[in-house]
């Protein structure tokens, strides 16, 4: 069955520090993977799109990363923001009709 | 550009009535998607078109699900009759080649 599994569910962080969101995929054939950020209230914004080939993929202090030997992903986040409070969601392209199927989130809160 | 737009934002609704949710996409993309978002399920997809064309359906949950696309820049998504089930959060999104724009989502709540 094809899913998409994110951990932790949520984390609490300080303003300033770093962290780490993992995801883990069992969809076959892989196509793409991407992480969107959802701020409350709102829909989700696009961070980056890793295809098969590519093995890290940055966007200012976003950077994701992608084994697809393991099926692992992560995003990390470098100095923190209080902005930076949101739910991280990965998507995973992919599966016999090539369609995106979702994890259901990391909610990150960063606090001062 | 605006980016997609979505009305209504909030809707609140009696179960049985008929609700409508819409979708303006961003001018020049060629694929729309629906989604229904809650805290159980996530975000699922409904429905998706290509060039106006529905291409996959398989998410809608049943009959009293519909979605239309007349034009390149509007498209709606109709429950009829309206359950509280389908209390969620909705989504329209526009999508350019691998890259999807979400709208702001329409809060639907059935009574």
């Amino acid at each position: 069955k094809n899913q998409v599994e994110q951990s932790p569910q949520s984390l609490i962080i300080l303003e300033g520090k770093n962290c780490t969101l993992q995801c883990n995929y069992t969809v076959s054939p892989f196509s793409n993977l991407r992480w969107y950020k959802q701020d409350t209230g709102r829909g989700p914004v696009s961070l980056t799109i890793m295809t098969f080939s590519e093995n890290t993929k940055s966007n200012g202090r976003y950077t994701a990363t992608l084994d697809a030997d393991t099926k692992q992903s992560s995003l990390h986040i470098t100095a923190s923001q209080l902005s930076d409070s949101a739910s991280y969601i990965c998507v995973v392209g992919g599966g016999a009709t090539n369609k995106l199927i979702f994890g259901t989130g990391t909610l990150l809160a960063v606090q001062p | 550009d605006a980016g997609v737009i979505q009305s209504p934002r909030h809707e609140v609704t009696e179960m049985g009535q008929e609700v409508t949710l819409r979708c303006k996409p961003i001018s020049g993309h060629n694929s729309l998607f629906w989604y229904r978002q809650t805290m159980m399920r996530g975000l699922e997809l409904l429905i998706y078109f290509n060039n106006n064309v529905p291409i996959d359906d398989s998410g809608m949950p049943e009959d009293r699900f519909s979605a239309k696309m007349p034009n390149a820049s509007f498209s709606t998504l109709k429950i009829q009759p309206s359950e509280p089930r389908d209390s969620a959060v909705y989504f329209c999104a526009s999508g350019y080649y691998n890259e999807q724009f979400f709208g702001p989502g329409t809060r639907l709540t059935v009574l």
